[in-house]
């Protein structure tokens, strides 16, 4: 099945810094999405990016499905911005999305 | 008040207890599903569900099973079966195929 992998693992920064997060994924996708998972669990939908650039206030991604990737970057991060951050593709035709590992933002005051 | 719910938030049971968890969505959505997410870990999908009466296996389907008698409704039965249910339960939904697929806050599930 595809593969996604999520780096880096880990990233701590203080507020105000930017950030960029990356997926790599093994096969051709359709579709991409981002998800934020908050301190108590909630998945937050960010972006669902097949190709091309999408930008909402300081946060914005990017998708280059002929190179297999996606970039999430987030600008002047804030404490709230701390958390889980997982792309996420569809298998094949199928309705299963396929989770990379995560990485997991902590943003210091 | 529109979206998904999850209940119960907490949930703790004893070894050989079958428990239920509920998801329910007043999204019109036609297709749901059950992820599980371990510690660390990204989500794994359960079972999925397209339409009503109707449901397939994912990667983990072994130790769970579910009905889909409504639209509305697609609760999730972990067995005694499951041998590790100890985990984090959550419940999407989406209008199906590759579309977008929105959450619910989760169920955390603790064998004692």
């Amino acid at each position: 099945g595809i593969q996604v992998e999520q780096s880096p693992p880990d990233l701590i920064l203080q507020e105000g810094a930017n950030s960029t997060l990356r997926c790599n994924f093994s096969d051709s996708v359709n579709n991409l999405q981002w998800f934020h998972q908050n301190p108590w669990g909630q998945l937050i939908n960010l972006f669902y990016i097949p190709s091309g650039t999408k930008q909402n206030g300081r946060l914005s991604a990017t998708t280059v499905a002929t190179e297999r990737y996606s970039l999430l970057y987030i600008s002047s991060s804030q404490t709230t911005d701390s958390g889980v951050y997982f792309c996420a593709v569809p298998e094949g035709g199928a309705q299963k999305l396929v989770f990379g590992q995560g990485t997991r933002l902590t943003i210091n005051p | 008040d529109g979206g998904i719910t999850q209940s119960p938030k907490y949930l703790f049971r004893k070894e050989g207890q079958n428990v239920t968890l509920s998801c329910e969505q007043n999204l019109n959505h036609d297709a749901m599903y059950w992820y599980r997410q371990d510690p660390g870990q990204g989500l794994r999908l359960i079972y999925y569900s397209q339409i009503v009466n109707d449901f397939q296996k994912g990667d983990i389907a072994e130790g769970y099973s579910v009905s889909r008698e409504k639209k509305e409704s697609f609760p999730l039965t972990v067995t005694s079966a499951q041998k590790n249910p100890t985990a984090f339960y959550l419940c999407a939904t989406g209008q199906g195929g590759t579309d977008t697929q929105y959450f619910g806050p989760g169920t955390r599930l603790t064998v004692l």
